[in-house]
């Protein structure tokens, strides 16, 4: 089973501020099978990120991945108030599919 | 517009079973392979089940297997979710998720509380 583990836990930032989110496998992820979802309290999680960097349906160009092999990298380049939320990475290049523990962006 | 609409999720006692059902509209579902997603309270996501567009492949976390059961009604577009010997650690809102490995849209979820 691979692992992903999410750094920082918490990110404390402002409005306007860039976002730098980790994401690291505890074994390479094939062919960049990575996703990354926001989920707000009480709501779904909603599909941000697949293929390591393509963006789904709908998402802002503020949001941008990146990374190969075990290291990965969600950034939001300017942070809008509709941005803080808990971040989590998503492989699915193997099974079982596998989540980080998330990464959740607050206001400072 | 893609719908997912889950219920069925209630209150169980251990070793009970229950039946979660999730309504699917808005797109081809015999073509859409369908996956559950359960998150525990507090806690962070894990995939439950995934199940093919014919049905004739599914699949299942270790945590489940031979426990639960997925299936799905493509002539209602519904996907279901067949729950037995219910543990405490099986509380959580388990999400009906459409998509092949990414999970491109999300219903808003059934609780599920095991409890006695």
């Amino acid at each position: 089973e691979i692992v992903l583990t999410q750094s920082p836990g918490t990110l404390f930032l402002s409005s306007g501020e860039r976002a730098t989110l980790s994401c690291r496998a505890s074994q390479s992820v094939s062919s960049t099978y990575l996703a990354w979802y926001q989920q707000k309290p009480g709501q779904a999680p909603r599909l941000l990120i697949y293929g390591a960097s393509t963006r789904a349906t709908g998402i802002p160009d503020r949001f941008s991945g990146s990374g190969s092999g075990t290291d990965f990298t969600l950034t939001i380049s300017r942070l809008e108030p509709e941005d803080f939320a808990v971040y989590y990475c998503q492989q699915y290049g193997s099974s079982p599919l596998t989540f980080g523990q998330g990464t959740k962006v607050e206001i400072k | 517009e893609v719908q997912l609409l889950e219920s069925g999720g209630d209150l169980v006692q251990p070793g009970g079973s229950l039946r979660l059902s999730c309504a699917a509209s808005g797109f081809t579902f015999s073509n859409s392979v369908m996956n559950w997603v359960r998150q525990g309270p507090g806690k962070g996501l894990e995939w439950v089940s995934t199940i093919t567009g014919s049905g004739d492949a599914t699949y299942y976390a270790d945590s489940v297997k031979g426990r639960f059961t997925v299936s799905r009604d493509n002539s209602m577009n519904t996907l279901s979710l067949e729950m037995n010997s219910l543990r405490a650690e099986d509380t959580a809102i388990y999400y009906c998720a459409k998509g092949r490995g990414v999970f491109d849209y999300w219903g808003q979820g059934t609780l599920v509380t095991v409890s006695s």
